[in-house]
């Protein structure tokens, strides 16, 4: 079955850092860009961050840039989120996503991260 | 880069058929053949409805159909069922730079 499944999520405070991970199964995860893609709570999906099938290529939107780190560990079949210097915007369910034909074809359940003091 | 324009609610009786639009720009819509559509339940992931503007996933209903016309993308629901009753977003390629830009979400409900 293919799979994919987030942990990692859980309450900072603003400024904390936060690792998020996503562990692929049934299918050859080294083959797909892999997406992170957020959703503040009651509000509408955001795209975070994309990565290549590789690692060499790596891009976020605007309001993430400089403070979270999208990575892969493909010989774990794995996924990743370093969130630095988080802030209250940063609270949503973040889903990881399996990209195909510049779709988000697979979704994790979801973690939630929710950033307040 | 703002988000594209979708209704805020659509409704419609069993077995009737509804359309959702999906407005953007000429730099997401408009540009590229890569509007996705993605139907969510109350606390559940999104599921990939239709990709590459028309097309549907392996699975999917062909009660689901997608098109596109100039800056605006529509998903129509034909033979309305109670399980279609969820949040409808689209999502648009936007090019190399900001990649992704997703639709402010649609409700759909089943009367």
């Amino acid at each position: 079955e293919v799979q994919l499944v987030e942990s990692g999520g859980g309450l900072v405070q603003p400024g904390g850092s936060l690792r998020l991970s996503c562990a692929a199964s049934g299918f050859t995860f080294s083959s797909y860009w892999m997406s992170w893609v957020r959703q503040a709570p009651g509000k509408g999906l955001e795209w975070v961050a994309n990565i290549k099938q590789d690692g060499s290529e790596k891009y976020y939107v605007d309001s993430v840039k400089g403070r979270f780190t999208i990575s892969r560990d493909n010989a774990k079949n794995s996924l990743y989120l370093q969130m630095n210097s988080l802030r209250a915007e940063d609270t949503a369910v973040y889903y990881c996503a399996r990209v195909t034909e510049l779709s988000f074809d697979i979704w994790g359940q979801g973690t939630m991260v929710t950033v307040s003091s | 880069q703002s988000a594209l324009t979708q209704p805020a609610s659509v409704s419609g009786s069993p077995g009737q058929s509804i359309t959702i639009s999906c407005t953007g720009t000429s730099s997401d819509v408009g540009s590229y053949n890569l509007v996705s559509w993605y139907q969510q339940h109350p606390g559940k992931a999104p599921k990939l409805m239709i990709y590459e503007g028309s097309k549907r996933p392996s699975g999917v209903s062909n009660r689901f159909s997608g098109s596109k016309s100039g800056n605006t993308a529509s998903l129509t629901i034909s033979g309305l069922q109670a399980e279609d009753e969820a949040d409808y977003y689209c999502c648009s390629y936007a090019g190399s730079s900001t990649f992704y830009v997703f639709g402010t979400g649609t409700k759909v409900t089943v009367l």
